[in-house]
């Protein structure tokens, strides 16, 4: 079995600073992670993943993560916030392992203050 | 190249009514996913066919769904004698292939933007 918990469902930064959203996992298997951002009204958008390579991932749009095995967590941050990045996170989660689908997490919404 | 698309984009049904979702996955990709996502929630997992092959349909809430990819390609979602507690937005993703059994081997699933279904 495998799920993801999502630690924060809203994160309110001011413009220009740094974002933190955080995310622990569980899994069964060895796991593929993923960040997936849902602007109103779109589809969802890879931002970034993590398939056992390097445990810092660089994504798109600055957004990186890093992959914490000892610590189940894989958090997301960017160094500067813009107010584009307002939208709706989502920590994701496939153990390859027999499920075939994606577990989501319940999402966070990140506001940015101007 | 073109994305997932989706259609239609929003659909009304009376409760009781049939519904028909279509998916167009990326050109080439082997395996499709259906998700139905909440209000306020994130996307669960439904459905996934390889190829044709429906190779798991642990999601489907109920046997009131019903999905099909009779060519391998396009993708149809159905929901008979729909429920208010069906509405929500129904997404569909698509990717280059899938090793089974192979942990951690997961493709990158493209995602379509959703029908949203509201069931009155």
């Amino acid at each position: 079995a495998q799920s993801v918990t999502q630690l924060d469902s809203h994160v309110s930064v001011s413009e220009g600073t740094p974002v933190l959203l955080r995310c622990n996992y569980s899994s069964s298997y060895s796991p593929s992670l993923f960040w997936y951002v849902q602007h109103p009204n779109k589809g969802l958008q890879l931002l970034l993943k993590y398939t056992s390579a390097a445990t810092l991932v660089k994504g798109i749009n600055g957004f990186e993560a890093e992959f914490k095995k000892s610590e189940t967590s894989f958090h997301l941050t960017k160094p500067s916030a813009h107010m584009s990045d307002a939208a709706e996170y989502f920590c994701v989660v496939s153990s390859g392992g027999g499920a075939d689908g994606l577990t989501f997490g319940k999402g966070t919404h990140l506001i940015i203050q101007p | 190249g073109a994305g997932v698309s989706q259609s239609p984009r929003y659909k009304v049904a009376k409760r009781g009514q049939d519904v028909a979702l279509r998916c167009d996955p990326i050109s080439g990709h082997v395996s499709l996913f259906w998700y139905q996502q909440a209000l306020g929630q994130g996307p669960e997992f439904l459905t996934y066919f390889q190829n044709e092959a429906q190779l798991d349909k642990s999601g489907l809430p109920s046997d009131r769904f019903f999905a099909e990819r009779p060519e391998g390609s396009v993708s149809t979602l159905k929901i008979q004698r729909t429920q208010q507690e069906d509405s929500a937005v129904y997404l569909c993703a698509s990717s280059t292939k899938r090793l089974a059994g192979f942990p951690g081997s997961t493709d990158t699933q493209y995602f379509g933007p959703g029908t949203r279904l509201t069931v009155l």
